[in-house]
């Protein structure tokens, strides 16, 4: 089975800090993405990554960053948190191409800025 | 510009019965449509999925239908389980698109026994 870890299950951080959110998969997939869920919104694309080191923006890229430096491994920068921050945020995999183009996710990291 | 719409936040249904979860799309160039079902504090996981060149595709209690004229695609819980109340999300890709898929706002599924 694909198994994709996110770091930190819930996470409560300060306006202003830095907030790195981690996220690793096991199954050798080439896109790896991040979302934010929030109530109405549905799932919103924040940046995905369909190699090592490349970067792509989603929907909603502004406050964020990502790095890429090992293929299973795609972390989430928030460089400098704000309150508007607050949500579920999902990280995926998925094969590069062929198939439904399913997605794999892990279990979510629920971020409060307060 | 929302590409796929799900105009219901909320749908409540009696255990036993049949639950009718609707997504709307506007792009013609979709070749797969998928549904995510999604329980609090967890991550989505996929549900059933319908190629565009297809009008149904069923997998047990779950059939997912495909109305390409209308760009209407909907989810079919038959009996529908306590159980399967949660978010379903309904998603959609474009051929070729490296940002695979692009998702609906959801719909609560409240099964009340």
């Amino acid at each position: 089975d694909v198994k994709v870890t996110q770091s930190s299950r819930y996470l409560v951080k300060r306006t202003g800090e830095k907030v790195f959110l981690e996220c690793v998969q096991d199954m050798d997939h080439e896109n790896m993405f991040w979302y934010r869920q929030d109530p109405g919104l549905g799932l919103r694309l924040i940046y995905f990554s369909y190699d090592v080191k490349m970067k792509e923006k989603g929907d909603i890229p502004e406050g964020y960053s990502v790095s890429r430096e090992k293929k299973e491994r795609f972390s989430l920068i928030l460089e400098s948190a704000s309150t508007n921050q607050t949500s579920m945020y999902l990280c995926a995999s998925s094969l590069a191409s062929g198939g439904t183009g399913e997605l794999f996710f892990g279990e979510g990291s629920r971020l409060t800025v307060l | 510009d929302q590409q796929v719409k799900q105009n219901s936040p909320s749908l409540s249904v009696q255990e036993g019965r049949i639950s009718i979860l609707n997504c709307d799309y506007t792009n013609s160039m979709f070749d797969y449509f998928l549904w995510y079902k999604k329980y609090p504090a967890e991550g989505p996981t996929f549900l059933i999925s319908i190629s565009s060149i297809k009008d149904k595709n069923e997998d047990g209690r779950f059939t997912v239908f495909l109305n390409k004229s209308a760009k209407h695609l909907s989810l079919h819980i038959v009996p529908s389980q306590p159980g399967d109340s949660a978010v379903y999300f309904c998603a959609v890709r474009i051929s070729g698109s490296a940002r695979q898929l692009t998702f609906g706002s959801g719909t609560q599924l409240t099964v009340l026994p």
